[in-house]
């Protein structure tokens, strides 16, 4: 199956930094990749996904890139605020039957003011 | 648009207890899950759902049970609880596609389960 690993853990930034996080996935047929994040005590909430026919798409300060011939992605978050500080998740799956995402261990943002 | 309600947020319960954790969705979503959230383990698949009537396991299945007899529903059974089953659960829904698009999973608030 799916295996998704994502790094790092815990990231630590100043206010108004940018913040990195990565995933691979092992599967090749997987084709859509979305981000998560979770605030304290929320569940986790969508911010932006990719899919496989794009390489990168953003949204204001939030950006994803999709390398598919490396089967990684990123999450890139730039002029860091502290509402930014959360538990990201990324997550792969693959279109037809049943729809099972895998999910990342998850990233501790900090950004400190 | 409620979107995914779970019951109730938060829980203790005495080891050997059963209960019963609802969930319930409003956007006729076919697919549904649950999580447990552990510190350092992410969101760990129990049992999902891809329509009523059909249910499967997940990543760590036992010591719970699910049924689907609607579409709207997803109840998560404990049937004999352990400390080891001391967590945070997620129930999430989505639509269930079979062209080249996936849509979001939408989560639930979450339940907070303490066994002593």
């Amino acid at each position: 199956g799916e295996n998704v690993e994502q790094h790092p853990s815990t990231l630590s930034v100043q206010e108004g930094d940018s913040a990195v996080i990565k995933c691979t996935y092992s599967d090749s047929a997987s084709n859509y990749f979305p981000w998560y994040k979770q605030e304290l005590g929320k569940g986790p909430q969508l911010i932006i996904d990719i899919r496989s026919n794009v390489g990168e798409k953003k949204d204001q300060r939030i950006a994803v890139t999709l390398n598919k011939t490396a089967k990684h992605f990123s999450l890139h978050i730039t002029e860091t605020q502290p509402e930014d500080s959360a538990v990201y998740f990324c997550a792969a799956s693959k279109a037809g039957g049943s729809y099972i995402p895998t999910f990342g261990r998850g990233t501790s943002l900090i950004v400190h003011p | 648009n409620a979107g995914v309600t779970q019951t109730p947020k938060f829980q203790v319960l005495k080891t050997g207890q059963s209960m019963t954790l609802q969930c319930a969705q409003d956007m006729n979503h076919e697919y549904m899950s649950w999580y447990r959230q552990d510190p350092g383990m992410g969101l760990r698949l129990i049992h999902y759902s891809v329509g009523a009537g059909i249910t499967d396991q997940g990543e760590v299945p036992n010591g719970y049970n699910v049924s689907r007899s609607t579409t709207e529903d997803f109840p998560l059974r404990l049937l004999s609880a352990a400390p080891s089953q001391t967590s945070v659960y997620f129930c999430a829904s989505s639509f269930l596609t079979s062209g080249t698009r996936n849509t979001e999973a939408f989560f639930g608030q979450g339940t907070r389960l303490t066994v002593v």
